[in-house]
């Protein structure tokens, strides 16, 4: 069975960063794109953006631009999401999500990971 | 960015009744792009339905989605007490975004 394993749970002050991480097992890592989506308390869901685990390269939400970058390690099938200046309002559970290239849906969820931004 | 619009907000029905909910888009969507997830509390999103009326692996046939354009609906033709959550629709044009959500809850 597909894995997505996340990172735990963190809390941040304003103004700093979180790094996310996002751990693919049972399946070829390189594949399948991996993206991340957000979910505020009692929120709908927040599409962040996305990674291609092969050759690298990204596509962020314009929301996000300059303040999210998604890096990957092949060597350990690992994704991560670094997310800067941070907000109360980045308070969040933060999924990463598996999509097989041109599919644009997602097939295989993490668990998630709960970022809380407080002074 | 296209915006999706789900009605109603909340749903009350009685196991064994029909739920359809709707999911309308601020501009056409390209029927391969437009999916469905199903969230249950404490849990990650679930995909349900892709290219509007595929179902993904494993999900029953009680389940189906319709639709084209920038209207879509999921059926669900009699309610089973697993299938009260919180229901998703989601699209794919040049970015992702996702409808604010149907809650479907026992009357």
């Amino acid at each position: 069975q597909v894995q997505l394993v996340q990172s735990g749970s963190d809390v941040k002050e304003p103004g700093t960063s979180v790094k996310l991480s996002c751990t693919a097992a049972r399946y070829t890592f390189s594949n399948y794109y991996i993206h991340w989506v957000r979910q505020a308390p009692g929120r709908g869901l927040e599409w962040l953006g996305r990674i291609d685990p092969g050759g690298g390269s990204t596509h962020y939400a314009q929301t996000f631009q300059g303040r999210v970058v998604m890096t990957r390690d092949t060597s350990t099938s690992t994704v991560y999401m670094d997310l800067g200046s941070l907000t109360s309002e980045d308070t969040a559970l933060y999924y990463c999500a598996r999509e097989r290239p041109g599919n644009c849906h997602f097939d295989y969820w993490g668990q998630g990971a709960l970022v809380t931004v407080f002074s | 960015e296209i915006v999706l619009t789900q009605s109603p907000g909340t749903l009350s029905l009685s196991p064994g009744e029909r739920a359809t909910l709707s999911c309308r888009a601020s501009q056409s969507v390209r029927s391969s792009y437009l999916g469905w997830y199903q969230q249950k509390p404490g849990q990650a999103p679930r995909l349900l339905m892709y290219g509007v009326s595929s179902r993904a692996t494993g999900i029953p046939d009680r389940f189906s989605g319709s639709g084209s354009g920038t209207d879509f609906t999921l059926t669900i033709s009699r309610l089973e007490p697993e299938d009260f959550a919180v229901y998703y629709c989601q699209q794919y044009g040049g970015s992702f975004t996702f409808g604010q959500g149907t809650k479907l809850e026992i009357k």
